[in-house]
């Protein structure tokens, strides 16, 4: 139980082209999302938590314009990169949890973004 | 501030057994985690600790001491396969979960 999926699993784009990544909770309700980006040889970085039918919490420093998180439904949470650039470049990975005790997290496979 | 401090990276032989450490200044604690990622994947779930003492789970045991601020994750019968990162991550008071770096772990033959 407890599986969380991500699509796509790898995506190159050209500069200034969007991006969707989607999330999905495939066997719970997901009350809170989390979307964390990763780059090489790096720790994660949260970028925004996002709780069902709210607006995500943007982490320091990240842009709420350029990195877009919808969280719809209990099963679903999408973060779209806006006007892609190069140095957006990363590893993005979600996680999510049943509840609102955010020590059972559990991870997406991650999505790999070249933006060319 | 919230800091987590690991080795950055370890060099381990086939069989043996490492131990990785793990120090923590918080905001505030809710739990204390062990992950292992291996490149190009996302984390995988190892441990949580949030009682002082030894938590064992097959080859793999998480010790805590809130006292001291410190974990580690003890590998035993290390095998080819845990060459991986392994992410000590702490949830603090708003059980956000802050991460450390990540300590690489290289094991030869």
């Amino acid at each position: 139980g407890a599986v969380v999926s991500q699509h796509p699993s790898r995506v190159i784009c050209k500069s200034g082209t969007s991006v969707k990544i989607e999330c999905r909770s495939l066997d719970f309700q997901a009350t809170t999302m989390f979307w964390y980006r990763q780059f090489p040889k790096q720790s994660l970085m949260l970028m925004a938590t996002s709780n069902e039918g709210s607006k995500a919490t943007y982490e320091q420093g990240v842009e709420k314009d350029k990195f877009l998180i919808n969280h719809a439904s209990l099963t679903l949470s999408t973060l779209t990169v806006t006007s892609a650039h190069p140095e957006d470049s990363s590893f993005y990975i979600c996680s999510a949890t049943p509840g609102r005790d955010y020590n059972e997290q559990f991870f997406g496979p991650g999505t790999r973004l070249t933006v060319l | 501030g919230q800091n987590i401090d690991q080795p950055t990276e370890m060099t381990a032989t086939e069989g043996a057994i490492v131990q990785i450490n793990c120090t923590y200044q918080t905001s505030g604690f809710n739990g204390l985690f062990w992950y292992q990622q291996h490149a190009g994947e996302a984390p995988t779930f190892l441990s949580y600790n949030v009682l002082d003492g030894l938590e064992e789970k097959g080859r793999f045991s998480s010790f805590l001491s809130r006292s001291k601020g410190y974990s580690y994750l003890l590998l035993k019968e290390l095998q080819m396969k845990d060459s991986a990162s392994y992410l000590c991550a702490v949830s603090d008071s708003n059980y956000q979960l802050i991460w450390g770096a990540g300590t690489k772990l290289i094991i030869k033959p």
